[in-house]
């Protein structure tokens, strides 16, 4: 089955800097890449995603990659501010299954002031 | 507010007991989707249910399970509980689709066996 391996599991970053989260999958069969964030005690919200048959896609400061070939997906967050400290989780998903979500471990954040 | 909801959102119970789990999907979402989190652990997938049926299972034990009502709401019974139990057990609902499967998370339910 679907393995995901997100890395790091905490980051510490400047406000106004930006901060990068990245996950491997481990099956080429997956096409649905979503992230979520999660604040403290509150539940997953889904904060950007991508399907298989795109590279990027940006929505403001937030955006993700997607590498097929290596299979690994990435998080990139542009000029941080304190409301983006959370728990950040990738996941992977094939539409056409189960749908399950698999999660990655998750990756605590924290914007300095 | 994503439109799931769950019930109640704080249970407290003792080892050996048993609880059940509600939960109500968006309107017009078919599939919903139980997920397990542990303190500072990720979000483990126990078992999801497409309309009325049994789609796919996870790392659910063999002392929980689940249905799936004619009305699309879910509940989740956890029997004989154990202290490692204790979690917040997410709800997710989904379109089941070929377009995408965003998942709307419920609020959560912690549970905490004493």
């Amino acid at each position: 089955g679907e393995n995901v391996e997100q890395h790091p599991s905490t980051l510490s970053v400047q406000e106004g800097d930006s901060a990068v989260i990245k996950c491997t999958y481990s099956d080429s069969a997956s096409n649905y890449f979503p992230w979520y964030k999660q604040e403290l005690g509150k539940r997953p919200q889904l904060i950007i995603d991508i399907r298989s048959n795109v590279g990027e896609k940006k929505d403001q400061r937030i955006a993700v990659t997607l590498n097929k070939t290596a299979k690994h997906f990435s998080l990139h967050i542009t000029e941080t501010q304190p409301e983006d400290s959370a728990v950040y989780f990738c996941a992977a998903v094939l539409i056409q299954g189960a749908q399950k979500l698999v999660f990655g471990q998750g990756t605590r954040l924290t914007i300095n002031p | 507010d994503s439109g799931v909801t769950q019930t109640p959102k704080h249970l407290i119970t003792a080892t050996g007991q048993r609880v059940t789990l509600r939960c109500s999907p968006r309107s017009g979402d078919l599939s919903v989707y139980w997920y397990q989190q542990s303190l500072d652990q990720g979000l483990q997938f126990l078992i999801q249910y497409y309309n009325g049926e049994e789609r796919a299972k996870g790392n659910i034990l063999e002392r929980f399970s689940a249905q799936q009502f004619p009305d699309l709401h879910s509940e989740l019974n956890l029997s004989s509980l154990e202290l490692g139990d204790s979690a917040l057990y997410f709800c997710a609902s989904s379109v089941v689709g070929i377009t995408g499967n965003e998942q709307f998370f419920g609020p959560g339910t912690r549970l905490t066996v004493l």
